[in-house]
């Protein structure tokens, strides 16, 4: 069965400080990989998508992929208490065709204090 | 954001009784996915569907069905509740490769 696991947390760091969230995959073929912020109570939001191996940079995120090693992750820099959230990694289902399916880890909750 | 609404946002029901949700989206995407989310299970896919009446299973499908008469709405139905179903439930539509969400509904099943 095709995984994607993440470290559950909380991880806590201080306002201002870098924020390292990752991510392992079973699949070795996958091509899609993305970082959902979901807030307590909200819908997922999408932050951040990478397709190749390397550094992605959005403003303060950092996406970072690994294919050979199977890991994804996201630096948030500057780290501020509005980033407190649970991040969920999803990876595409490869084996099933063009549907898009996404399969999801269980989210690694982000405290940020002030 | 992906013009994405859900309705009803809240309801509690009884076991054994039948429940619709309904996912409306305003992007014209073709594909079109049903998850809930649970503590403990993270998001799970219970259908989706690839074009107007054309839809497939996901991994938590028993129990569940689905509809999609236009592109726009999909709607979820859960023929006799139960407690087990009490859960958030989420629509998605797929814009490029990635997944944008609706509010969500939360359902609760006494």
């Amino acid at each position: 069965q095709k995984e994607v696991e993440q470290n559950s947390g909380p991880l806590s760091v201080p306002e201002g400080a870098i924020a390292s969230l990752n991510c392992t995959y079973s699949d070795r073929v996958s091509q899609s990989f993305f970082w959902y912020r979901q807030y307590s109570g909200k819908s997922p939001e999408l932050i951040m998508s990478i397709y190749s191996n390397g550094d992605k940079e959005d403003g303060r995120f950092t996406a970072q992929l690994n294919k050979a090693s199977q890991y994804v992750s996201l630096l948030i820099r500057d780290s501020q208490p509005s980033d407190s959230a649970t991040y969920l990694c999803a990876v595409n289902s490869v084996g099933s065709g063009n549907t898009g399916k996404l399969i999801f880890g269980q989210g690694t909750t982000l405290q940020v204090k002030p | 954001d992906a013009g994405i609404t859900q309705s009803p946002r809240h309801k509690v029901t009884e076991t054994g009784t039948p429940v619709t949700l309904r996912c409306h989206q305003t992007e014209n995407h073709r594909y079109m996915y049903w998850y809930r989310q649970d503590p403990g299970h993270g998001l799970r896919l219970i259908h989706y569907s690839y074009g107007v009446k054309d839809t497939d299973k996901g991994e938590v499908s028993d129990g569940y069905s689905v509809s999609r008469s236009k592109t726009e709405d999909f709607l979820l139905t859960l023929e006799s509740a139960t407690s087990s179903q009490t859960s958030v439930y989420f629509c998605a539509t797929r814009g490029g490769l990635a997944q944008y969400f609706g509010p969500g509904t939360r359902l609760t099943v006494l």
